[in-house]
């Protein structure tokens, strides 16, 4: 079967750095996306990774490990702001997205 | 810029009735993908529509039908409403074409529609 692992919360402290882990296991693979979603609100795109390695776009830089099954999000000077959930979703051979259930960041001052 | 508007906003629903949510894609995008999320969950994708024909469809029974116009608009209709159907609806729109797939385009996505069951 298809499956995407995140954590479900973490905890971080203002001005810090965070670091939310996907595993993903689907049938085929054509990249992998990351969205935030703040409650009650619409996800929004934050980054695409479809080759191995690190992208970075701002405070925000994403990491893909193909032969791993692994993706991660970094966020670095953490705001309040930045307290939302994070969605992984990964792009099958049908091209689907299979989505993760989100982590729920929880910054604190 | 109109981003991607849906409505209603919520709406509250017995079971068994039948429901349509309402979808107006980003301007100049013409592909609308369909989703429902739970709460506390990920968003499970519906189906996909582009030049007005249902390009890939999820697992969801045939209960969930959609529809889209020659504007792009995209309407999704659920029958025979169960409790489990209760979920926020989202809408997303990108920018397809011919051979294009969801993975290569950013979507935008709508607010969505609460929908309660009763």
């Amino acid at each position: 079967g298809q499956n995407i692992d995140q954590p479900t919360e973490m905890t971080a402290t203002e001005g810090a750095i965070v670091q939310i882990n996907c595993t993903y296991q689907t049938s085929g693979f054509n990249g992998l996306f990351w969205y935030q979603q703040h409650a009650g609100e619409a996800p929004t795109f934050l980054s695409y990774n479809v080759l191995d390695g690190l992208e970075e776009k701002g405070r925000f830089s994403s990491f893909l490990s193909r032969s791993k099954g692994y993706s991660y999000l970094l966020l670095k000077e953490l705001q309040m702001k930045d307290s939302a959930s994070y969605l992984c979703a990964a792009v099958d051979s049908n091209y689907q997205l299979i989505w993760g259930a989100g982590t729920k960041l929880i910054i604190k001052p | 810029d109109a981003g991607v508007t849906q409505s209603p906003t919520h709406l509250i629903k017995t079971r068994g009735q039948q429901v349509t949510l309402r979808c107006s894609p980003k301007s100049g995008h013409d592909t609308v993908s369909w989703y429902q999320q739970a709460l506390g969950q990920g968003p499970q994708f519906i189906f996909q529509y582009y030049e007005e024909e249902e390009r890939q469809r999820g697992n969801f029974p045939d209960r969930f039908s959609g529809h889209q116009f020659p504007n792009y608009s995209s309407e999704l209709n659920v029958n025979a409403l169960l409790l489990g159907d209760s979920a926020l609806y989202l809408c997303a729109s990108s920018l397809g074409g011919a051979g294009d797939r969801v993975a290569y385009n950013e979507q935008f996505f709508g607010p969505g529609t609460r929908l309660t069951v009763l």
